[in-house]
């Protein structure tokens, strides 16, 4: 089945120390992103790919890092520099760049199940 | 600067009834709109989109129309079940980028 894998669920990490949160999609898309979720404030957008080796920062990069090596992959690296990592992490991929506004009705980003990150 | 805005953070429906959800925006440039249902510990799943050339868009219990003058978009969902109940999520993207920019979300719970 072709969908969006991340790993693991639930992740807890001591303050200071760097962890990184796995995406992995066999969707063929070749765009990319994560989206941090706090209680409130909707999905705030990290960093998204477009395209294989080639990556762009959101709206709150500060303090975290990523990599697109393949297609398939989009790792996610919370550094000890992020203030307030406690959140809940999606991944997503999508066609947003095929995009037909002409077109039918149809969903162009697809999300992960999401990774709660806990800092203690 | 929140240009996708939910302002109700919850409502209540009792079943059978109709929920209305709205959504809006400032940039004139957005030209593609999405509703995505998010539960707890999951990741959101798609429910319906509707591009700027259009002003309503129906899929089963689910309608959103779009008023581009007033640049709101709103989701209704008629009748409302139990199984509704969620946090629901809008977002904007102007067709041939890659950046969503979604609304903070509105609670709906739908009362037996």
């Amino acid at each position: 089945d072709g969908g969006i894998t991340q790993s693991p669920k639930y992740l807890f990490r001591k303050e200071g120390q760097n962890v990184t949160l796995s995406c992995e999609q066999n969707l063929n898309h070749d765009a990319m992103y994560w989206y941090r979720q706090d209680p409130g404030q909707g999905l705030r957008l990290i960093y998204y790919s477009q395209i294989v080796n080639d990556f762009q920062k959101g709206d709150i990069a500060e303090g975290y890092s990523v990599s697109r090596e393949k297609k398939e992959s989009f790792p996610l690296t919370v550094t000890s520099a992020q203030k307030n990592p406690t959140a809940f992490y999606l991944c997503a991929s999508g066609l947003a760049g095929d995009l037909d506004i002409s077109g039918p009705s149809t969903d162009t980003q697809y999300f992960g199940p999401g990774t709660r990150l806990t800092v203690l | 600067d929140q240009q996708v805005k939910q302002n109700s953070p919850s409502l209540s429906v009792q079943e059978g009834r109709i929920s209305i959800l709205n959504c809006d925006y400032t940039n004139s440039m957005f030209d593609y709109f999405l509703w995505y249902k998010k539960y707890p510990a999951e990741g959101p799943t798609f429910l319906i989109s509707i591009s700027s050339i259009k002003d309503k868009n129906e899929d089963g219990r689910f309608t959103v129309f779009l008023n581009k003058s007033a640049k709101h978009l709103s989701l209704h969902i008629v009748p409302s079940q139990p199984g509704d109940s969620a946090v629901y999520f809008c977002a904007a993207i102007v067709a041939g980028t890659y950046k969503y920019i979604f609304g903070t979300g509105t609670r709906l719970k739908v009362l037996a």
